[in-house]
C-alpha cells in the first residue's frame, strides 16, 4: 500500500509570493495533519482535517492555511512568504482523529520550501 | 504547559552497544506515547507506540519502557547498527500530536 505522497519534494520562493503544497493520505485514512519542521523550533503543529474539516489548529498566522478534499487529498497554502517559513512541511495521515488512542500517524517525506 | 523533553541531543554508541533514549513528558493526562525515527532527508518513521496502560512493549530490536510515576518514556535499541543513525523523536498523542526536540544517534564502529 502506498505511503503518504507530498508534492512538490523540493520548491524555491521570493519573498511575498505564495506555495501551495500537496498531500495524499495513505488510502483510507481520513485524517491528515500538517506539520513545520524546522532546526530551531522542532516539529510544530500547523493543523488537522478530518473529513474536510479542520478540526484542530496549531499556533501559526493566518497566512497559513489549509483544507482537504472530499477524496480526503489536502493541500496547504502559505501566502506572503517569509524568509522564516522556510522549512521542512510534513504531512501526516491517519485512520482516526488525531489524539485518538492508538491512532498511528504516518508521516509523508515533506516538501522543502526555501523562500528567498 | 504541554512540553515533551530529551534529556540528551546527541548520543554516540558502539556498533553493537545498546542504545537508550530517553524523553520527559509534562502532561499526565495524555495516555498513547510514540516513538519515531528520522532519517536525513526523510519523514519520520514510526517505530513503536505505547499506550498508558502498559509499562513496556517490545519490537524488533527495540523496547519501550514507560514510567508515569515520573513521566518518562524511553526507547531501548538492542546491538545498535550503523543503519540505526537517526534522530529519534518521542511524541504524545493529546488532540495532535507533540513532538519532542530529538535526540541524534550516532553509531561508530
Amino acid at each position: 500500500k502506498a505511503g503518504v505522497t507530498q508534492t512538490p519534494r523540493y520548491l524555491i520562493k521570493t519573498r511575498g509570493q505564495q506555495v501551495t503544497l500537496s498531500c495524499s493520505p495513505i488510502s483510507g485514512h481520513r485524517s491528515v495533519s500538517w506539520y513545520q519542521q524546522t532546526p530551531g523550533q522542532g516539529l510544530q503543529f500547523l493543523f488537522e482535517y478530518f473529513s474536510e474539516t479542520q478540526r484542530n489548529k496549531g499556533n501559526f498566522p493566518g497566512r497559513f492555511s489549509g483544507r482537504q478534499f472530499s477524496n480526503s487529498r489536502s493541500e496547504m497554502n502559505v501566502s506572503t512568504l517569509e524568509l522564516g517559513d522556510s522549512a521542512l512541511y510534513l504531512c501526516a495521515s491517519s485512520l482516526g482523529r488525531g489524539g485518538d488512542t492508538g491512532n498511528t500517524i504516518y508521516f509523508g517525506e515533506g516538501s522543502w520550501l526555501t523562500v528567498v | 504547559g504541554e512540553s515533551v523533553g530529551l534529556h540528551l541531543p546527541t548520543l554516540s554508541v558502539q556498533e553493537g552497544d545498546n542504545s537508550i533514549i530517553n524523553c520527559a513528558y509534562s502532561n499526565s493526562a495524555s495516555d498513547y506515547f510514540i516513538w519515531y525515527k528520522q532519517e536525513s532527508g526523510k519523514g519520520p518513521q514510526f517505530i513503536i507506540d505505547i499506550r498508558s496502560n502498559m509499562d513496556k512493549r517490545q519490537g524488533q530490536r527495540v523496547t519501550v519502557l514507560l514510567n508515569k510515576t515520573v513521566k518518562h518514556l524511553s526507547l531501548q535499541i538492542a546491538a545498535t547498527q550503523p543503519g540505526d543513525s537517526a534522530v529519534y523523536f518521542c511524541a504524545y498523542n493529546t488532540d495532535k500530536l507533540i513532538f519532542g526536540t530529538g535526540t541524534r544517534l550516532q553509531v561508530f564502529p
